[in-house]
């Protein structure tokens, strides 16, 4: 099994130009998630999705979109980079708590610099 | 909202060390996960936990749901463990995850 795939690891935009960040999973996981990580502060949510149709915002969504088309696939779109968005992305996918599945994969990390 | 709070910070020990990392979270959960992210980026998933306590290796990780509190204990500790240590609280419903800021531990050879 590969887990949970993210790409691209490194991405340098300039304000304005929008950008999609892949994650992709092969463990059949219903939750995926993504997050941003800033010195200083917690992970925190950005989106996530509880199966294929669903999604929902989380703590900081502003500026970001997702969609899930696929049980798979749960990609981050970025619709006009802004300096603030720059920030350390990761995906995470898990199975449902209550079917004691819940352990959290997560991706390797995109690091996205907006100039 | 669940405000998940981490104790210490930053913490510093030498090797063999018995290590105490706390968490605390301000409303009722269904889960409770402990996470390792070792300098370089990756998260690595270590413990989930609902009840009770949990053992891997030198890592043991135990949760009072009444007090809303946990701990992930490490025995031994070695500079191989030297890595910031985050926990993180699962909604009910929901699923969604509130983190803490993390812990930095560093173990000195």
């Amino acid at each position: 099994n590969a887990g949970v795939t993210q790409t691209p690891k490194f991405q340098v935009l300039k304000t304005g130009q929008s950008m999609t960040l892949q994650c992709a999973q092969d463990m059949n996981h219903e939750y995926m998630s993504w997050y941003r990580q800033d010195p200083g502060m917690g992970l925190r949510l950005i989106h996530y999705s509880v199966g294929a149709g669903i999604t929902d915002q989380g703590e900081v969504p502003n500026g970001y979109n997702v969609s899930r088309s696929t049980t798979e696939d749960f990609p981050l779109r970025l619709l006009s980079a802004a300096p603030s968005q720059t920030s350390v992305y990761f995906c995470a996918s898990s199975g449902r708590r209550r079917t004691n599945t819940g352990e959290l994969f997560f991706g390797e990390g995109s690091r996205l610099t907006v100039l | 909202k669940n405000e998940v709070e981490q104790s210490p910070q930053n913490l510093t020990a030498q090797e063999g060390e018995f290590i105490t990392i706390n968490c605390s979270y301000s409303v009722g959960i269904s889960a409770l996960h402990w996470l390792q992210q070792h300098p370089g980026g990756g998260i690595v998933s270590l413990f989930m936990l609902s009840s009770g306590k949990k053992k891997h290796g030198r890592l043991i990780a135990t949760i009072n749901i009444q007090e809303k509190h946990s701990s992930l204990h490490i025995t031994a500790s070695h500079p191989r463990d030297s890595a910031v240590y985050i926990c993180a609280a699962r909604d009910f419903g929901n699923e969604k995850l509130t983190f803490g800021t993390g812990t930095r531990l560093t173990i000195i050879p």
